[in-house]
């Protein structure tokens, strides 16, 4: 079974600031990488994804993210935050023939400040 | 648009009452899946199902059942609740047939167990 890390529960960021969230998964298999925002009191809805293909993948709200297979990461960044942002953001991962099981990391907590 | 809807969003059960939550799906989607989330140990998956009358467990299923009779619902039983099952449950469905596939997540239930 995969491990996910997110090595920050919080990050605060002065708006338009930029940002990286970090998120690192333990198993050098192949694997499908996802990122989740939650606002408050609502569910997960997908930023991005990578499946294959080019290791930059750019999502919605600005959001992209670089997979690095030799470092078994995949940050997610955005150069300039906005107050909107402020939101729990989730790291997952599957493995192919898993079944759609998905793998989540503990969330980072994201505050940007006016 | 993908829509998944939970039948409550804040709940509040005594302990040793059983408990249903209700989770229905709108697009035909062959998985769901039932996790709980807790500050700091992020989405755990309770149990998950691939298709009707199927079920999986997760990595925390103790307390907990599943029931999916019809493909479009599927339901979560607190056979008698306990104040360490207050939690925010967060129900979820894909199609299948491939690991890649995102998850659709609903709004989530918040239960508290008194």
């Amino acid at each position: 079974a995969q491990s996910v890390t997110q090595l920050d529960s919080q990050v605060p960021v002065f708006e338009e600031a930029p940002v990286e969230l970090r998120c690192n998964y333990s198993s050098s298999v192949s694997v499908y990488l996802f990122w989740y925002v939650q606002y408050p009191n609502q569910g997960l809805q997908l930023l991005l994804k990578y499946l294959s293909g080019s290791t930059l993948v750019k999502g919605i709200n600005g959001f992209e993210a670089e997979f690095n297979k030799s470092q078994t990461s995949f940050h997610l960044r955005k150069p300039s935050v906005h107050i909107s942002d402020t939101a729990e953001y989730f790291c997952a991962v599957s493995e192919p023939n898993t079944g759609n099981q998905f793998y989540f990391g503990t969330g980072t907590s994201l505050t940007v400040i006016p | 648009d993908v829509k998944v809807t939970q039948s409550s969003r804040y709940l509040v059960k005594r302990t040793g009452e059983k408990v249903f939550l209700e989770c229905v799906q709108d697009m035909d989607h062959e998985n769901m899946f039932w996790y709980r989330q807790d500050p700091g140990l992020g989405l755990r998956l309770i149990y998950f199902s691939y298709d009707v009358k199927m079920k999986e467990k997760g990595d925390i299923p103790e307390g907990y059942s599943v029931s999916r009779e019809k493909k479009e619902r599927f339901s979560l039983i607190l056979e008698s609740a306990s104040t360490n099952q207050t939690s925010m449950y967060l129900c979820a469905s894909s199609l299948a047939g491939q690991s890649s596939y995102e998850q659709y997540f609903g709004p989530g239930t918040r239960l508290t167990v008194t």
